[in-house]
Parts: structure tokens; sequence; C-alpha cells
């Protein structure tokens, strides 16, 4: 089992929908997270950095994370179609220095 | 402000071929990352620097990687020799330093493909 687990998608939604993206990870120690976009031949792009569990909000964008059942979410509101991209999450514990990235999950917003 | 600068963007090398990528990170950056992206998967660290140390090397397979950065700027990773298995996506990332990791900033990446 991998230590963090995204749907693979591809998601596809019509534009102004609400979009769930949602990751798994077996690793209790983690305490960071983080949510990147990555276009298509670009690099990963920061989204959202939460610490430990909680929701944090910034425009149409809201990141949850559930410790308990070590799953977290990015909800993104209002969606358009330039949000099309695929989206990354990635998390660290209190000790590590580097993240460990999700497969990431590839969403298609139609006009 | 500019961001972080990779070249070339796009190789295509013969296997057992020399092949080196060369990244300047976002002025002021002292921690500089070396990552591998596979088709579908997620960035995985190769190679992480503060200043001119490499202090994480665990997961760059020193058989036939290799990696600098000299004066604690630009950064140079080789593969020598390419193996087909090495096709993928190389980005480097830096940020203010490792406990602003959670801001790094990834350049475009190159992509390269071993025939």
């Amino acid at each position: 089992q991998k230590e963090v687990e995204q749907d693979p998608g591809p998601l596809s939604v019509p534009e102004g929908a609400i979009v769930s993206l949602n990751c798994t990870y077996s690793n209790s120690a983690f305490q960071y997270f983080m949510w990147y976009r990555q276009y298509s031949r670009k690099g990963p792009e920061l989204l959202m950095y939460t610490y430990s569990s909680g929701n944090k909000e910034d425009g149409r964008f809201t990141a949850q994370v559930d410790k308990s059942s070590k799953y977290i979410s990015l909800f993104i509101r209002d969606s358009q179609p330039s949000d099309s991209a695929t989206y990354l999450c990635a998390m660290r514990d209190n000790y590590g220095q580097n993240f460990v990235f999700g497969p990431g999950t590839r969403l298609s917003v139609l006009p | 402000e500019a961001g972080v600068v990779q070249s070339p963007r796009y190789k295509i090398i013969e296997k057992k071929q020399p092949v080196a990528f060369w990244c300047n990170p976002i002025s002021g950056h002292n921690t500089l990352y070396w990552y591998r992206q596979n088709l579908g998967q997620g960035p995985e660290l190769l190679i992480r620097y503060e200043n001119e140390e490499a202090v994480d090397d665990s997961q760059l397979p020193k058989d036939r990687f290799s990696a600098e950065r000299l004066k604690g700027v630009d950064s140079t990773l080789k593969i020598q020799p390419a193996e087909l298995g090495d096709s993928a996506v190389y980005l480097c990332a830096s940020s203010l330093g490792v406990r602003h990791q959670e801001t790094q900033y990834f350049g475009p990446g190159t992509r390269l493909l071993v025939l």
C-alpha cells in the first residue's frame, strides 16, 4: 500500500460544479498537508497549505483535514474551465524534512 | 520576480548516453530540490540541498546519478549512463529554507525521453 493515495481520475465536471478531491494516507504522524495544482507540461504550484486538522478557505478553494480518518479533501466551488489540471496532495510529519506526494487526480471542467 | 528556471525543457537521448539538467533557483532561496515525476505519479524527491550541501540524497540512484550545486546557487543533475526507465520529468524546486518548504516553488521541469 502506498503511503499517500488519490483517485487517479480523470474527473470530468460541468462548469460551475462543486468539485471534491480527496487523499488518504497511512502515516498517522503526518501533520503538514498541501495541495498543488499542476497544469499540463508545467511544474506544480502551491494552492493550499494546512497544519494538523481543520478547515482552511481561500477564495473558491477549501482544504479539509480529518486526521482521525487519515483523509484530506480539497473542495473547489464554482469550478471554471481554467481549473482543469492535475491536483496533487502532499504531506509530511513534524520530523521529516521532505514531503510525500500523492499520484494526483486529473480534473477536467467542461464549459 | 523570475521563477525557477530549468533547461533544457525537453531532451531525447539514446540509452547509455549521458544527460545533464540545469536549474537556477529563485534568488535568495537557500534550499534546492530535485524531483523525478513519472507519468501519472506525483514528484519523488531525489536530492535536497541546503546551500552547497546535499543534506538528503537517500533516494538518488548514486550508481548513475550525480548532482552538484556550486556556490549554493545553480545546480546540475546528471545521469550517466541513462536507462530506458529514466524517462520522466525532472523537476527542480526551491524554497527560502527547509523551514519554508511548504512554500517551495517548482520550475517547469525537463522532460526526458530515453530511447
